[in-house]
Protein backbone atom coordinates (compact mmCIF):
# COMPACT_ATOMS: atom_id res chain seq x y z
CA UNK A 1 0.00 0.00 0.00
CA UNK A 2 1.06 3.59 -0.46
CA UNK A 3 2.12 4.85 2.39
CA UNK A 4 3.33 8.04 1.68
CA UNK A 5 1.15 11.13 1.33
CA UNK A 6 2.23 14.46 -0.52
CA UNK A 7 0.86 18.07 -0.61
CA UNK A 8 0.29 19.77 -2.01
CA UNK A 9 -1.26 17.67 -4.94
CA UNK A 10 -0.88 20.29 -7.52
CA UNK A 11 1.41 23.64 -7.52
CA UNK A 12 1.57 26.52 -9.80
CA UNK A 13 3.84 28.68 -9.26
CA UNK A 14 5.91 31.69 -11.51
CA UNK A 15 9.61 31.46 -12.75
CA UNK A 16 11.69 32.61 -10.40
CA UNK A 17 9.93 31.29 -7.14
CA UNK A 18 10.46 29.06 -4.50
CA UNK A 19 8.44 25.82 -4.83
CA UNK A 20 7.66 23.35 -1.29
CA UNK A 21 6.49 19.82 -1.45
CA UNK A 22 5.51 17.95 1.31
CA UNK A 23 5.76 14.31 2.36
CA UNK A 24 4.31 12.50 5.48
CA UNK A 25 4.84 8.86 5.87
CA UNK A 26 3.38 6.34 8.23
CA UNK A 27 6.31 3.32 9.53
CA UNK A 28 10.06 3.40 10.70
CA UNK A 29 12.16 3.98 7.40
CA UNK A 30 15.85 3.70 6.13
CA UNK A 31 15.42 6.70 4.21
CA UNK A 32 13.61 8.85 2.36
CA UNK A 33 13.67 9.96 -1.72
CA UNK A 34 12.64 12.68 -4.25
CA UNK A 35 12.09 11.70 -7.77
CA UNK A 36 10.89 13.70 -10.74
CA UNK A 37 8.62 12.56 -13.47
CA UNK A 38 8.10 14.66 -16.41
CA UNK A 39 4.77 13.79 -18.33
CA UNK A 40 4.47 10.50 -20.04
CA UNK A 41 7.89 9.66 -18.76
CA UNK A 42 9.98 7.48 -16.09
CA UNK A 43 11.10 8.79 -13.19
CA UNK A 44 14.72 10.06 -12.28
CA UNK A 45 16.36 10.01 -8.61
CA UNK A 46 16.94 13.55 -7.43
CA UNK A 47 18.05 13.15 -3.68
CA UNK A 48 18.20 10.96 -0.66
CA UNK A 49 18.38 11.73 2.26
CA UNK A 50 19.22 8.67 5.51
CA UNK A 51 17.04 8.32 8.59
CA UNK A 52 19.53 9.32 10.57
CA UNK A 53 19.86 13.11 8.61
CA UNK A 54 18.00 16.18 8.89
CA UNK A 55 18.83 18.47 6.20
CA UNK A 56 20.55 17.80 2.99
CA UNK A 57 21.03 19.97 -0.65
CA UNK A 58 22.06 19.59 -3.96
CA UNK A 59 21.83 22.33 -6.13
CA UNK A 60 18.83 24.12 -6.11
CA UNK A 61 16.96 21.47 -4.12
CA UNK A 62 17.06 21.25 -0.52
CA UNK A 63 15.45 18.68 1.84
CA UNK A 64 14.25 18.15 5.24
CA UNK A 65 13.23 15.48 7.13
CA UNK A 66 11.80 14.87 10.85
CA UNK A 67 11.45 11.55 11.83
CA UNK A 68 9.25 12.26 15.07
CA UNK A 69 6.48 13.90 13.02
CA UNK A 70 7.19 11.20 10.28
CA UNK A 71 7.43 13.91 7.41
CA UNK A 72 9.72 15.83 4.73
CA UNK A 73 9.93 18.50 2.79
CA UNK A 74 11.45 19.43 -1.08
CA UNK A 75 12.46 22.91 -1.80
CA UNK A 76 13.15 24.01 -4.96
CA UNK A 77 14.64 27.38 -5.11
CA UNK A 78 14.62 29.94 -8.21
CA UNK A 79 12.05 27.40 -9.99
CA UNK A 80 12.48 27.62 -13.72
CA UNK A 81 9.95 26.59 -16.81
CA UNK A 82 12.19 23.16 -17.09
CA UNK A 83 11.02 22.25 -13.87
CA UNK A 84 7.62 21.81 -14.35
CA UNK A 85 7.24 17.99 -14.07
CA UNK A 86 5.59 15.72 -11.04
CA UNK A 87 7.55 15.12 -7.97
CA UNK A 88 7.62 11.92 -5.91
CA UNK A 89 8.47 11.07 -2.72
CA UNK A 90 9.77 7.78 -1.93
CA UNK A 91 10.06 5.29 1.46
CA UNK A 92 12.41 2.87 1.43
CA UNK A 93 11.10 0.51 4.98
CA UNK A 94 12.75 -1.47 6.46
CA UNK A 95 10.47 -4.12 6.52
CA UNK A 96 10.30 -4.07 2.82
CA UNK A 97 14.33 -4.69 2.10
CA UNK A 98 15.03 -3.04 -1.21
CA UNK A 99 11.71 -1.77 -2.02
CA UNK A 100 10.61 1.65 -2.56
CA UNK A 101 6.72 2.97 -1.67
CA UNK A 102 5.82 5.99 -3.48
CA UNK A 103 3.97 8.69 -2.52
CA UNK A 104 1.03 10.10 -4.24
CA UNK A 105 3.20 12.79 -5.68
CA UNK A 106 2.72 16.92 -6.37
CA UNK A 107 2.25 18.33 -9.99
CA UNK A 108 4.39 21.35 -10.17
CA UNK A 109 3.60 23.78 -12.78
CA UNK A 110 6.19 26.68 -13.08
CA UNK A 111 4.88 29.77 -15.52
CA UNK A 112 7.61 31.94 -17.45
CA UNK B 1 23.34 6.24 -12.44
CA UNK B 2 22.43 3.31 -14.06
CA UNK B 3 20.87 3.75 -17.76
CA UNK B 4 17.48 1.50 -18.39
CA UNK B 5 16.07 0.74 -21.49
CA UNK B 6 12.50 0.37 -21.96
CA UNK B 7 10.94 -1.15 -24.69
CA UNK B 8 8.46 -0.06 -26.84
CA UNK B 9 7.21 2.99 -25.28
CA UNK B 10 3.72 2.83 -26.72
CA UNK B 11 1.98 0.02 -27.68
CA UNK B 12 -1.61 -0.19 -29.00
CA UNK B 13 -3.20 -4.20 -29.07
CA UNK B 14 -6.45 -5.79 -29.38
CA UNK B 15 -8.46 -7.21 -26.61
CA UNK B 16 -7.32 -11.01 -26.10
CA UNK B 17 -4.08 -10.27 -27.73
CA UNK B 18 -0.31 -10.80 -25.39
CA UNK B 19 1.67 -7.62 -25.33
CA UNK B 20 5.41 -8.47 -23.79
CA UNK B 21 7.95 -5.29 -22.33
CA UNK B 22 11.49 -5.60 -22.37
CA UNK B 23 13.77 -3.46 -19.74
CA UNK B 24 17.02 -3.52 -20.12
CA UNK B 25 20.03 -2.70 -17.82
CA UNK B 26 22.64 -1.19 -20.07
CA UNK B 27 25.72 -0.16 -17.97
CA UNK B 28 25.53 -2.69 -15.29
CA UNK B 29 24.18 -6.41 -14.30
CA UNK B 30 20.94 -6.24 -12.07
CA UNK B 31 20.13 -8.91 -9.74
CA UNK B 32 17.03 -7.37 -8.85
CA UNK B 33 14.78 -4.97 -11.57
CA UNK B 34 11.02 -3.50 -10.73
CA UNK B 35 7.58 -3.23 -12.22
CA UNK B 36 5.56 -0.83 -11.98
CA UNK B 37 1.96 0.53 -13.24
CA UNK B 38 1.26 3.86 -12.75
CA UNK B 39 -2.89 5.08 -13.51
CA UNK B 40 -3.10 8.78 -14.79
CA UNK B 41 -1.83 11.43 -12.30
CA UNK B 42 -1.51 8.98 -9.60
CA UNK B 43 1.39 7.66 -8.26
CA UNK B 44 3.40 4.23 -8.66
CA UNK B 45 2.04 1.06 -7.72
CA UNK B 46 4.68 -1.78 -7.68
CA UNK B 47 3.38 -4.68 -9.19
CA UNK B 48 6.62 -7.11 -8.39
CA UNK B 49 10.36 -7.57 -7.91
CA UNK B 50 11.71 -9.51 -10.77
CA UNK B 51 14.82 -11.75 -9.39
CA UNK B 52 17.30 -12.86 -12.03
CA UNK B 53 17.08 -16.65 -12.24
CA UNK B 54 14.43 -17.24 -9.45
CA UNK B 55 10.92 -16.35 -10.09
CA UNK B 56 9.29 -13.19 -9.74
CA UNK B 57 8.05 -11.77 -6.24
CA UNK B 58 4.70 -10.38 -6.79
CA UNK B 59 2.51 -7.63 -4.86
CA UNK B 60 -0.33 -8.63 -2.97
CA UNK B 61 -3.47 -8.51 -5.43
CA UNK B 62 -1.04 -8.42 -8.13
CA UNK B 63 -2.10 -11.93 -10.30
CA UNK B 64 0.68 -13.65 -11.61
CA UNK B 65 -0.67 -15.53 -14.40
CA UNK B 66 -1.75 -12.29 -15.88
CA UNK B 67 1.54 -10.39 -15.53
CA UNK B 68 4.18 -12.70 -16.11
CA UNK B 69 7.31 -11.61 -15.81
CA UNK B 70 11.03 -13.28 -16.72
CA UNK B 71 14.42 -12.06 -15.56
CA UNK B 72 16.63 -14.30 -17.04
CA UNK B 73 19.62 -12.98 -17.52
CA UNK B 74 21.45 -10.15 -15.38
CA UNK B 75 20.47 -7.23 -18.30
CA UNK B 76 16.79 -7.90 -19.50
CA UNK B 77 13.28 -8.63 -17.63
CA UNK B 78 10.20 -9.05 -19.17
CA UNK B 79 6.52 -8.14 -18.24
CA UNK B 80 4.30 -10.30 -20.33
CA UNK B 81 0.31 -8.82 -20.12
CA UNK B 82 -1.42 -11.74 -21.24
CA UNK B 83 -4.47 -12.46 -22.82
CA UNK B 84 -4.87 -8.31 -22.51
CA UNK B 85 -8.09 -6.66 -22.09
CA UNK B 86 -8.95 -3.04 -21.56
CA UNK B 87 -8.60 -2.49 -17.92
CA UNK B 88 -5.31 -3.35 -18.27
CA UNK B 89 -4.24 -0.35 -20.09
CA UNK B 90 -2.10 1.98 -18.18
CA UNK B 91 1.45 2.74 -18.16
CA UNK B 92 3.93 0.50 -17.55
CA UNK B 93 7.53 1.09 -15.86
CA UNK B 94 10.53 -1.19 -15.09
CA UNK B 95 13.37 0.44 -12.63
CA UNK B 96 16.92 -1.16 -11.81
CA UNK B 97 17.86 -1.39 -8.15
CA UNK B 98 21.45 -0.50 -8.45
CA UNK B 99 24.32 -1.63 -6.09
CA UNK B 100 24.35 -1.15 -2.92
CA UNK B 101 20.62 -2.02 -2.59
CA UNK B 102 20.45 -0.79 0.90
CA UNK B 103 20.58 2.67 -0.98
CA UNK B 104 17.28 2.01 -2.30
CA UNK B 105 18.10 4.04 -5.01
CA UNK B 106 16.07 3.16 -8.17
CA UNK B 107 16.77 3.82 -12.01
CA UNK B 108 13.76 4.42 -14.18
CA UNK B 109 12.93 3.47 -18.04
CA UNK B 110 10.85 5.36 -20.02
CA UNK B 111 7.88 3.41 -18.99
CA UNK B 112 5.51 2.15 -21.73
CA UNK B 113 2.12 2.92 -22.47
CA UNK B 114 -0.05 0.23 -23.11
CA UNK B 115 -3.65 0.85 -24.82
CA UNK B 116 -5.94 -2.14 -25.31
CA UNK B 117 -8.63 -1.62 -27.63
Amino acid sequence: SQQGEEDPQALSIQEGENATMNCSYKTSINNLQWYRQNSGRGLVHLILIRSNEREKHSGRLRVTLDTSKKSSSLLITASRAADTASYFCATGVMEYGNKLVFGAGTILRVKS
Amino acid sequence: GAVVSQHPSRVICKSGTSVKIECRSLDFQATTMFWYRQFPKKSLMLMATSNEGSKATYEQGVEKDKFLINHASLTLSTLTVTSAHPEDSSFYICSVGQPPLAKNIQYFGAGTRLSVL
